[in-house]
């Protein structure tokens, strides 16, 4: 069974500029979420979608966005990008949403470095 | 105020020698899970522990969940360079339905 799958897997770009970041879950995994990876702050929840609506997100500003397809590709989007939006950014598939009687396993893809110039 | 604080931040031994690091909190959580990260790769899932004082072994890696499962511990046993990597716990957060992670512990095995 293939892997969650992320591409670009490096970008440069602008401040200013918007970036789209794109995410194939493995096969038959409802669940996707998205991560910042940085240094200093390690990694922190962006959001988590489910059957095409978001369920749940972390604490980062309106610049940040996403979606998921009927096929549960998701895809994140930054507008107005800052020099603070340089991370690694990873995408988790899961097989079903967080909850009392399910531990919630993710399986990360390898991620997308964004290099903000 | 991180939420899991995980212990020490970095680590460098010889191969052979035994480690533990630590992943605190002072909140509860209805499960823990360790991943090991390689650079330029993401996080791959090592174990979840979801009982209080629950023990989990993998091979030379031995995991363990809190009594009031607010922290965990990972004791690694004659660890070997392919055990260098960046360790990471994350736990589950019942209320907001959140997976919470540490910042991680940097481990490197020199030979």
């Amino acid at each position: 069974k293939a892997g969650v799958t992320q591409t670009p897997r490096y970008l440069i770009k602008t401040r200013g500029q918007q970036v789209t970041l794109s995410c194939s879950p493995i096969s038959g995994h409802r669940s996707v979420s998205w991560y910042q990876q940085t240094p200093g702050q390690g990694l922190q929840f962006l959001f988590e979608y489910f059957s095409e609506t978001q369920r749940n997100k972390g604490n980062f500003p309106g610049r940040f966005s996403g979606r998921q397809f009927s096929n549960s590709r998701s895809e994140m989007n930054v507008s107005t990008l800052e020099l603070g939006d340089s991370a690694l950014y990873l995408c988790a598939s899961s097989l079903s949403t967080p909850g009392r009687y399910n531990s919630y396993e993710q399986y990360f893809g390898p991620g997308t470095r964004l290099t903000v110039t | 105020t991180q939420l899991l604080e995980q212990s020490p931040q970095f680590l460098s031994i010889q191969e052979g020698e035994n480690l533990t690091v630590y992943c605190n909190s002072s909140s509860v959580f209805s499960s823990l899970q360790w991943y090991r990260q390689e650079p330029g790769e993401g996080p791959v899932l090592l174990v979840t522990v979801v009982t209080g004082g629950e023990v989990k072994k993998l091979k030379r890696l031995t995991f363990q969940f809190g009594d009031a499962r607010k922290d965990s511990s990972l004791h690694i046993t004659a660890a070997q360079p392919g055990d260098t990597g960046l360790y990471l716990c994350a736990g589950l957060q019942g209320g907001s339905e959140k997976l919470v992670f540490g910042k991680g512990t940097k481990l490197t095995v020199n030979p």
